[in-house]
């Protein structure tokens, strides 16, 4: 059963525009979201995170939105670059006991053209 | 001055065979995973580690066993290796229980021929 789902699978957008990348949950107990970035050859880099308290959180670029009712969050990246071309996984924690322990969506693999 | 590091990076070997990767990390964390990524790229923990003592162990054969001498080492010993291990496996460490950023290794690629 996957806890997490994430869509697009793969996502073209053209330099300057806003990608958006969304996930589904089905355990209420996750109370962690992050949002991880991995190149190819390298290990996932953590993006942005947000916790089920705030609606939306904002660093740079990138947001996420995060609605607890629907069991939905998305990430958006605006004025999207070559660079941002990656794969976005997105993420959930939950447990007192569980550190990062961390339930990942399926990726989508973000090509941005020039 | 790499955070989490794995080694080897690259990993071919026979069916049958037993291997091991290592990891070391220089961040001061107690808690340190053990992620597989497989050829679809999903990425799924295989144990969790805090302060040398097992917390999470997801149903992962018991051919996989983790080792960790110290807070900052979490080595992976896999015994009698089949063509499905054929994965990336990642390193992870994040500081104590709490959730916060989990920083990853560059990923060992195993491939069993």
């Amino acid at each position: 059963q996957q806890q997490v789902k994430q869509s697009p699978q793969s996502l073209i957008v053209q330099k300057g525009g806003i990608s958006i990348i969304n996930c589904a949950y089905e355990n209420t107990a996750f109370d962690y979201f992050p949002w991880y970035q991995q190149f190819p050859g390298k290990g996932p880099a953590l993006l942005i995170a947000i916790r089920p308290d705030v609606s939306e959180k904002k660093e740079g670029r990138f947001t996420i939105s995060f609605n607890k009712s629907a069991k939905q969050f998305s990430l958006h990246i605006m004025d999207s670059q070559p660079g941002d071309s990656a794969t976005y996984f997105c993420a959930a924690a939950s447990g007192e006991t569980s550190g990062s322990r961390l339930t990942f969506g399926e990726g989508t693999q973000l090509t941005v053209n020039p | 001055d790499t955070a989490v590091s794995q080694t080897p990076k690259y990993l071919v070997t026979q069916m049958g065979n037993d291997k091991s990767i290592k990891c070391e990390q220089n961040l001061g964390h107690d808690t340190m995973y053990w992620y597989k990524q497989d050829s679809k790229k999903f990425l799924k923990i295989m144990f969790s580690y805090n302060n040398k003592e097992l917390i999470i162990n997801e149903t992962v054969p018991n051919r996989f066993s983790p080792k960790s001498p110290d807070k900052a080492h979490l080595n992976l010993h896999i015994n009698s290796l089949e063509l499905g291990d054929s994965a990336v496996y990642f390193c992870a460490s994040s500081q104590g229980l709490q959730r916060t950023e989990a920083f990853f290794g560059q990923g060992t690629r195993l491939t069993v021929v």
